[in-house]
């Protein structure tokens, strides 16, 4: 089947300008992600949705980002007044629960250029 | 944030060579992934351990979950040019959601 999307591929925005990154999820998956990964470093950890749960907002590194999942399956990450700082990867990952444990598998990833 | 401590950073090999790599945590871990990345693309998911001692293989890899549960290994058999890229383990505590990932280790194969 289909794996995890996200949209656009490459965004880059001029600094205090907004932006929206899309992640659509594998169909079924209960839990989604969004990680941050900066030029040669690990993933850092943003925000994660499950089912009707409250999200965990604890990894959003200030108040210029938020995140909303709608229906369950859809998730976008918005930026507000985007830094340079913020130019990175972002990573959406969704998952499920099957056998002895739970899988996460990654979109392709939204690359942001601040300039 | 919190990350595993991965090694190596990164390494040349020859084809047709073996490579091993390891993560260790400070944390006793119910999960332990593996994942390649290649340039511009997200990581793929290789290997998923849910089990101490577990030793799980996929194709030429091959990855265990150590016995102590703080610790996770991948091995890569007779190693091939497509085999460069970054390889990140990632780890979970039980009854926790987050996972902790390592700073990867950067393979490339000379020819």
């Amino acid at each position: 089947g289909a794996g995890v999307s996200q949209s656009p591929s490459n965004k880059v925005t001029e600094k205090g300008k907004d932006v929206e990154l899309r992640c659509d999820p594998i169909s079924g998956h209960t839990a989604l992600y969004w990680y941050r990964q900066s030029l040669g470093q690990g993933l850092e950890f943003l925000i994660y949705f499950q089912g009707n749960s409250a999200p965990d907002k604890s990894g959003l590194p200030s108040d210029r980002f938020s995140a909303e999942r709608t229906g369950g399956s859809v998730s976008t990450l918005t930026i507000q007044r985007t830094q340079q700082e913020d130019s990175a990867v972002y990573l959406c990952a969704s998952s499920y629960y099957a056998g002895g444990g739970e899988t996460q598998y990654f979109g392709p990833g939204t690359r942001l250029l601040v300039l | 944030g919190q990350q595993l401590n991965q090694s190596p950073q990164s390494m040349f090999i020859q084809e047709g060579e073996d490579v091993s790599m390891n993560c260790t945590s400070s944390s006793i871990f119910n999960t332990w992934l593996w994942y390649k990345q290649d340039p511009g693309e997200g990581p793929v998911l290789l290997i998923a351990l849910y089990k101490a001692g577990e030793l799980t293989s996929n194709g030429r890899l091959t990855a265990q979950f150590g016995i102590t549960r703080k610790d996770s290994f991948l091995n890569i058999s007779a190693s091939i040019p497509s085999d460069v890229g970054i390889y990140f383990c990632a780890g979970r505590t039980a009854g926790t959601y987050k996972y902790i990932f390592g700073t990867g280790t950067r393979l490339k194969v000379l020819a």
